[in-house]
């Protein structure tokens, strides 16, 4: 069962504008990451934010984990169309077997 | 350095054939996975190896079999194939089971007739 879900399923923007998709899960956690896929490839680590943290950057990325409402969003700033991808959160519940569980993905489209 | 290099990518299989699908990585990593992906249903585990010499079962491992070679190497096998194992097939590993990050294969797509 997926543990956590993305919001908006699909999201559909123009290069310069930010990005911002949402994830909510269910039980504690120990860690929650974001995984990029592009079309046809395998998935790609894009950054990883531990339960005693509240905000990470990596470039253009920002992660925010809030625990108390079992959510995580990532912003990309300035998209480009080479941003284009599908966008899945993974979880891994405290206490339990530390692998990474998926949600379904958000579809960003960035329109040149 | 490849990476994590999964086989075949590509695979048109027949209801009741049998096949395995490999996984290798040069990362020196101790622990290996397979996931599966479908539409719209995100990516389930099927089967995790968290060091050489076990493996466990994940949310979906009716219908395969896996083997942990040894550390560099994990496979997975379908004994008598289904059309519902349509599906892409993910080969990962990480450094620990702990330690968040997983490094993800190409992916293997595969057909059941």
């Amino acid at each position: 069962s997926q543990q956590g879900e993305e919001d908006p399923q699909a999201l559909s923007i123009q290069e310069g504008e930010n990005a911002t998709m949402n994830c909510s899960y269910k039980t504690s956690i120990n860690n929650l990451q974001w995984y990029r896929q592009n079309s046809g490839r395998g998935l790609v680590h894009l950054i990883l934010i531990r339960s005693n943290e509240r905000e990470k950057h990596s470039g253009r990325l920002r992660v925010t984990l809030d625990t108390s409402k079992k959510s995580s969003s990532l912003l990309i700033t300035a998209s480009r169309a080479a941003d284009t991808a599908s966008y899945f959160c993974a979880t891994d519940a405290s206490g339990g077997s530390y692998i990474p569980t998926f949600g379904r993905g958000t579809s960003l489209i960035v329109h040149p | 350095n490849a990476g994590v290099t999964q086989t075949p990518k590509f695979q048109v299989l027949k209801t009741g054939q049998s096949m395995t699908l490999q996984c290798a990585q040069d990362m020196n990593h101790n622990s290996m996975y397979w996931y599966r992906q479908d539409p719209g249903m995100g990516l389930r585990l099927i089967y995790y190896s968290a060091s050489e010499g076990t493996t466990d079962k994940g949310e979906v491992p009716n219908g395969y079999n896996v083997s942990r070679l040894n550390k560099r190497e994990f496979s997975l096998r379908l004994e008598s194939a289904a059309p519902s194992q349509t599906s892409v097939y993910f080969c990962a590993s990480s450094i620990n089971r702990n330690t968040g990050e997983l490094f993800f294969g190409e992916g293997s797509r595969l057909t059941v007739l």
